[in-house]
């Protein structure tokens, strides 16, 4: 089992659905949860961090995050064309500095 | 603040040549880390610095590679000799891990140095 598991993908949504991306965690003891965003020929690029259970809400993007069920979404609201791109789930466990990455969840916003 | 610096952007070499990639960290961010990412393997951690020091180089593939950190503005990663499969783009992140009693452990990512060897 890989630490951090996310849905393969791809993922595709027309224009102004919500986009759910999916992410599950095996160690208990995992205190930070991130969302980075990948273009392609881009570097990952931090957009959601959540640190405790419940919902966290910035513009379209919403992070939900249940460690007793070691489970992190993040959810695109009124998703658009420019949301393409591949989505990182990372978890760091307890007193880590590094963090665990899943393989990703590539998202396509169809016009 | 300009973001991690990484430098040079693209690095054509040929088999057995000597690669050293360089990278500038977020000033005050005291973690700096090192990837690798291939379509085939995903994004890999390579090597971890804290305060300067390596903490964790189980990613390193071989001995061919090497990571340094002098001070805490500047890290390299050098292969030695480069072979055809070390192609891939190579990330540098930092981050800091606490302020103010809080964890935040945030990577901030380099623009990526495209590697081929030839």
């Amino acid at each position: 089992q890989k630490e951090v598991e996310q849905n393969s993908g791809p993922l595709s949504v027309p224009e102004g659905a919500i986009a759910s991306l999916n992410c599950t965690y095996s160690d208990r003891g995992s205190q930070s949860f991130f969302w980075y965003r990948q273009y392609s020929g881009k570097s990952p690029e931090l957009i959601m961090s959540i640190y405790s259970n419940g919902d966290k809400e910035d513009g379209r993007f919403t992070a939900q995050l249940n460690k007793a069920s070691q489970y992190v979404s993040l959810l695109i609201r009124d998703s658009q064309p420019s949301d393409s791109a591949t989505y990182l789930c990372a978890v760091n466990a307890t007193n880590a500095g590094k963090s665990t990455f899943g393989d990703g969840t590539t998202l396509t916003v169809k016009p | 603040d300009a973001g991690v610096i990484q430098s040079p952007r693209h690095e054509v070499t040929e088999m057995g040549q000597e690669v050293t990639l360089r990278c500038k960290p977020i000033s005050g961010h005291d973690y700096l880390f090192w990837y690798r990412q291939t379509m085939m393997r995903g994004l890999e951690l390579l090597i971890y610095f804290n305060n300067n020091v390596p903490i964790d180089d189980s990613g390193m593939p071989e001995d061919r590679f090497s990571a340094k950190m002098p001070n805490a503005s500047f890290s390299t990663l050098k292969i030695q000799p480069s072979e055809p499969r070390d192609s891939a783009v190579y990330f540098c992140a930092s981050s800091f891990q606490q302020h103010l009693g809080r964890r935040y452990n945030e990577q901030f990512f380099g623009p990526g140095t495209r590697l081929t060897v030839l």
